[in-house]
Parts: structure tokens; C-alpha cells; sequence
């Protein structure tokens, strides 16, 4: 398994600003996540996060909108940017494991957009 | 389109029984199946999954079956108990290795004393 932390907890934030979600797991994995999960609704997936290059984005999620990078094997951030109260949410970032099977998730940000 | 549907948004059982939940999918390319348990205010935990080749997996009081055909499964909690009280996620992927998830609704368990 691996344990993951995420920067900030929680946050409230003004519209038209932005704010970057730290993840740091404890061990080197293949594969980083961004999820969010809106109120009331179930987990989507915005993007891969790709050591050293580009993340690969969802159908919906764009690159301005949600920048994201992952400088090594340990560590990620996403950006919300301009933000609006559509974007208030939960954000979570999840890992595989090397040869593993499943995906492990941090506790999660939870952002509210007034 | 929702590939993944949980159908019911909450389940109440009673403790010592058996708690079961259901996932459908449509599509046919989704190969491994996973369930997680969610708490208020904490990520999804993982707890059981299964692969295409196998219709049930088991893993102390939870087990999961799979009706490809039906493009069906389930979550069976036995005996129940009050800490199994959370929200139940069912996901799915089509790639082994659980990447890209495509997650259902959610299913909210309660188990009464």
C-alpha cells in the first residue's frame, strides 16, 4: 500500500482566484491521479499525472483550467484556476502501485468557491 | 452516459445480517471491478476487487460476485457491522492495473444496532 498526504485539507477560496492541491505519497509509484468529486456526485477522473512531461487529460478537463505537475516519483500539485463556485468540490489524488492491482487515495481537499 | 450505476443511493441493514450491494455497467471492455469505502471527511478505501476471468472473490466478510453476462456485481458484507456504516463506491477499469477508474454513484450503508 502507500500512504498519501494532501496540501490543503480544506479551503475557501474567492471566485477568480486560484489554488494549488499538494499530494505526497511515501513511496515511488508508477501512476498519480487527480480526482474530483462533486456534491452529492460520484468520482471523475481529471487527469494522469506523467512524471518529467505533460499530464494526460479526461474528456471535459483542460490543461488551463486545471494545470497539473509531477516534478518526481513522490510528489504532485494541481492547480484550480479562475475559479467559480462550480468548482467547489472535493479533490483527491490517488496512486498505483508498482505491480499492483489497485488505486490508494489521499484524504482529499475539499474546496468551496464563494 | 454513466458507465457505471450504482441504482441504489442507500442501503439500511440490520447489524449481524447480510448487507448487499449491487453495481451495473454497460461497458463490455471493463476488465477488473473494485469496490471502496468511503467515511465522511476521508478518501476512499480500497477493500476487494475482481477480475473478468473470476465470478467471485472473497476476503474475510466481504465478497464480490460478477454476472458478466449480465454485466453485473455485487458486494456481500456478512455479518454486518456498525462500522461497515459508510458509502459504498463500485469502479471499474478497463486496463488491469486499476488505472483510469470509472466510478458509480455511491451506495450509502447503514447498519442499525
Amino acid at each position: 500500500s502507500a500512504v498519501i498526504s494532501q496540501k490543503p485539507s480544506r479551503d475557501i477560496c474567492q471566485r477568480g482566484t486560484s489554488l494549488t492541491i499538494q499530494c505526497q505519497v511515501d513511496s515511488q509509484v508508477t501512476m498519480m491521479f487527480w480526482y474530483r468529486q462533486q456534491p452529492g456526485q460520484s468520482l471523475t477522473l481529471i487527469a494522469t499525472a506523467n512524471q518529467g512531461s505533460e499530464a494526460t487529460y479526461e474528456s471535459g478537463f483542460v490543461i488551463d483550467k486545471f494545470p497539473i505537475s509531477r516534478p518526481n516519483l513522490t510528489f504532485s500539485t494541481l492547480t484550480v484556476s479562475n475559479m467559480s463556485p462550480e468548482d467547489s468540490s472535493i479533490y483527491l489524488c490517488s496512486v498505483a502501485v508498482t505491480g499492483g492491482e489497485t488505486q490508494y487515495f489521499g484524504p482529499g481537499t475539499r474546496l468551496l468557491v464563494l | 452516459d454513466q458507465q457505471v450505476k450504482q441504482n441504489s443511493p442507500s442501503l439500511s441493514v440490520q447489524e449481524g445480517r447480510i448487507s448487499i450491494l449491487n453495481c451495473d455497467y454497460t461497458n463490455s471492455m471493463f476488465d477488473y471491478f473494485l469496490w471502496y469505502k468511503k467515511y465522511p471527511a476521508e478518501g476512499p478505501t480500497f477493500l476487494i476487487s475482481i477480475s473478468s476471468i473470476k465470478d467471485k472473490n472473497e476476503d474475510g466478510r466481504f465478497t464480490v460476485f460478477l454476472n458478466k453476462s449480465a454485466k453485473h456485481l455485487s458486494l456481500h458484507i456478512v455479518p454486518s457491522q456498525p462500522g461497515d456504516s459508510a458509502v459504498y463506491f463500485c469502479a471499474a477499469s478497463a486496463i488491469r492495473g486499476a488505472q483510469k477508474l470509472v466510478f458509480g454513484q455511491g451506495t450509502r450503508l447503514t447498519i442499525n444496532p
